[in-house]
């Protein structure tokens, strides 16, 4: 079985300062894995995901990840971060089978202030 | 882009009632969907995986008989709570596979149906 484990539930930071939020999986197979965030009482929006080859992945807003496999991490970085970034962050696994679900983390609550 | 629609956005219901929420594909074909809940400030729990034609699978702990799930057209899968209960108060998110990318899925989130019951 998978599990997703994100390491903050809530990271307070100040407006153009950097952002890290910490992602780590457990899998005994290959996955996939992706960063969604959700704003209150929405949906999810994909921010990223890594599917194969360069560990670095950039997605919208200004968001980046980069996956360790050694480490089996999938951090979430931004190095300047707006007040419009506040919400909250999920990390997700899915291991590498069509019509799999994603398994979530319980989330980081980013909370931007100026 | 790929567009999944959940209806009502919010419900508010009596103790003992049913409440059905809807979740629609709008424009692709979608043989697999899941639903998820979400407690406040927590994360999301996937309750089971529904697929066109057939019954849907459900996650350890969830009573099949409460959470009723119908998946019987491709656009198309609908959660019905039933007998509903306060502890059922929650925020139910559907997702579909929109396709499919380098081997992964492409799923696509509904904007989620807030379940109030009194």
């Amino acid at each position: 079985a998978q599990s997703v484990t994100q390491l903050d539930s809530q990271v307070p930071v100040f407006e153009e300062a950097p952002v890290e939020l910490r992602c780590n999986y457990s899998s005994s197979v290959s996955v996939y894995l992706f960063w969604y965030v959700q704003y209150p009482n929405q949906g999810l929006q994909l921010l990223l995901k890594y599917l194969s080859g360069s560990t670095l992945v950039k997605g919208i807003n200004g968001f980046e990840a980069e996956f360790n496999k050694s480490q089996t991490s999938f951090h979430l970085r931004k190095p300047s971060v707006h007040i419009s970034d506040t919400a909250e962050y999920f990390c997700a696994v899915s291991v590498r089978q069509a019509g799999t679900a994603l398994i979530f983390g319980k989330g980081t609550t980013l909370s931007v202030s100026s | 882009g790929a567009v999944v629609s959940q209806h009502p956005s919010r419900v508010i219901c009596k103790s003992g009632t049913s409440v059905k929420i809807e979740c629609r594909s709008l424009d692709f074909q979608a043989t697999t969907m899941f639903w998820y809940r979400q407690f406040p400030k927590k994360s999301l729990m996937l309750m089971a995986t529904s697929n066109e034609g057939s019954k849907a699978t459900y996650e350890q702990g969830v009573e099949k008989d409460k959470f009723l799930i119908n998946h019987a057209s491709l656009t198309l899968s609908t959660l019905t709570v039933t007998s509903a209960h306060p502890e059922d108060s929650s925020f139910y998110i559907c997702s579909a596979i929109a396709g499919v990318m380098s081997g992964a899925n492409v799923l696509t989130f509904g904007a989620g149906s807030r379940l109030t019951v009194l």
